[in-house]
């Protein structure tokens, strides 16, 4: 069966700093692997995903995300914070060899202060 | 752009009492998902529908639960008698191909709360 951890319910970075939010899955297939944003009052955007090719994956506001298949992690990284990063973010793995549907995890809430 | 809308916003309801909501998925989508998420928990997976049928589901949705596409735009989530625990934020999502292969859209949500 398939799932996802995101270590760290809260993460708090200075504006302009490294944003490291971390996924790990297990999947007993290759998965896709995806993260999606949501700011408050909102639904969920996807930020970006992997599914083949390359393992750096560049997403939306400067983020990107690295597969790294010997680590089972997809962790993901915006060099430098900006306010409007505050978000809760989350990892969801879906199975590419069947079914439908995505698994998330719990979420990770970001804050940037200034 | 296009977007997966999702009515009501925030519903509050009696125990016992059925609930629908609603969602207007994109309209040149073919598959439709509800999710729920749990205060402080995670988005949680409840059934997918493609050909005007259940595709998948978790053993969340029980017999509680059901969904129906009536018209051309229109999916919705029914939940036959709530219970306290039925308190979450629904989301509606919707894409071309399937999860695990293109990008889920999400709606807003619908916060239910069950009292």
């Amino acid at each position: 069966a398939q799932s996802v951890t995101q270590l760290g319910s809260h993460v708090s970075v200075s504006e302009g700093a490294l944003v490291l939010l971390r996924c790990n899955y297990s999947s007993s297939v290759p998965p896709y692997l995806f993260w999606y944003v949501q700011y408050p009052n909102q639904g969920l955007q996807l930020l970006l995903k992997y599914t083949t090719g390359a393992t750096l994956v560049e997403g939306i506001n400067g983020f990107e995300a690295e597969f790294k298949k010997s680590e089972t992690s997809f962790h993901l990284t915006k060099p430098s914070a900006h306010m409007s990063d505050a978000a809760e973010y989350f990892c969801a793995v879906s199975d590419r060899g069947a079914g439908t549907a995505l698994i998330f995890g719990k979420g990770t809430t970001l804050s940037v202060s200034s | 752009e296009p977007e997966v809308t999702q009515t009501p916003s925030h519903q509050v309801t009696q125990m016992g009492q059925e609930v629908i909501l609603r969602c207007v998925p994109i309209s040149n989508h073919l598959y439709f998902y509800w999710y729920r998420q749990i205060l402080g928990q995670k988005v949680e997976f409840l059934v997918s529908f493609y050909n005007n049928e259940i595709s998948e589901k978790s053993e969340i949705f029980d017999d509680q639960f059901s969904v129906e596409r009536p018209d051309g735009s229109n999916f919705t989530l029914k939940i036959r008698s709530t219970k306290l625990e039925d308190s979450a934020m629904y989301f509606c999502a919707s894409n071309r191909q399937g999860a695990n292969t293109g990008e889920l859209f999400f709606g807003e949500g619908s916060r239910l709360t069950v009292l």
